[in-house]
């Protein structure tokens, strides 16, 4: 039984620098999620994605950040031109669903932590 | 905006010791869910208890949510150090395309259970 997964697990770029997350969502699940932790504080929502399709971003997500999910299963979130105030963790979770049915549970992989020098 | 208040901050207890969490939120739910997230790593789903409950168990851990008061607790009975975590509610808000919803989490309570 394979969880969500993330890579990397820790990145650490300079200032101006892109940087590019994986997630590995559990293999039947349709829904993905990313969201941002700082410290100190609880995961925030960035986006979602329901199959490969980005129905939802949140106004966190500056144009700085962009998200896929060309296949509908791995979802790849990209940061341009990193400030220090991106440094956080960033979170990936999945869930399964349709219009007539959804799963509330989300399931969340281990984190990308961000260090922007 | 954070939905979800824990309260205690942080709590530190020895090890046998129950220990509590509570959660207030805000506006009306469908269902309330605890996640225990261990020092940098990700988050794990701990319970959901639905509107219309008012207590539900699981091993060690007893939820009870107030939805008059707009308010949950997490109690963990017998703690353990093994047990020490930050410890976060999380309610759904719903997201306007594709019947899905984004959890919305609270700071969270720092757990210490000492040996």
């Amino acid at each position: 039984d394979t969880g969500v997964s993330q890579n990397p697990r820790h990145k650490i770029t300079k200032r101006g620098q892109n940087v590019t997350f994986r997630c590995d969502p559990i293999s039947e699940h349709n829904r993905l999620y990313w969201y941002r932790q700082t410290l100190g504080q609880g995961p925030e929502f960035l986006t979602y994605f329901q199959n490969e399709a980005q129905l939802e971003k949140s106004r966190l997500l500056s144009d700085r950040f962009s998200a896929e999910r060309p296949k509908g299963s791995f979802s790849t979130l990209e940061i341009q031109r990193t400030e220090q105030g991106d440094s956080a963790m960033y979170l990936c979770a999945s869930t399964e669903g349709t219009i007539y049915l959804s799963r509330e549970t989300q399931y969340f992989g281990p984190g990308t932590r961000l260090l922007v020098l | 905006s954070q939905q979800g208040e824990e309260d205690p901050q942080a709590l530190s207890i020895q090890e046998g010791e129950n220990a509590t969490m509570n959660c207030s939120y805000k506006t009306s739910i469908n269902n309330l869910q605890w996640y225990r997230q261990n020092s940098g790593r990700g988050l794990v789903h701990l319970i959901l208890i639905r509107s219309n409950e008012r207590e539900k168990h699981s091993g060690r851990l007893r939820v009870t949510l107030d939805t008059s008061k707009k308010s949950s607790s997490l109690l963990i009975t017998a703690s353990r150090a093994a047990d020490t975590a930050s410890y976060f509610c999380a309610t759904a808000a719903p997201l306007t395309q594709g019947g899905s919803e984004k959890l919305v989490f609270g700071k969270g309570t720092k757990l210490t259970v000492n040996p």
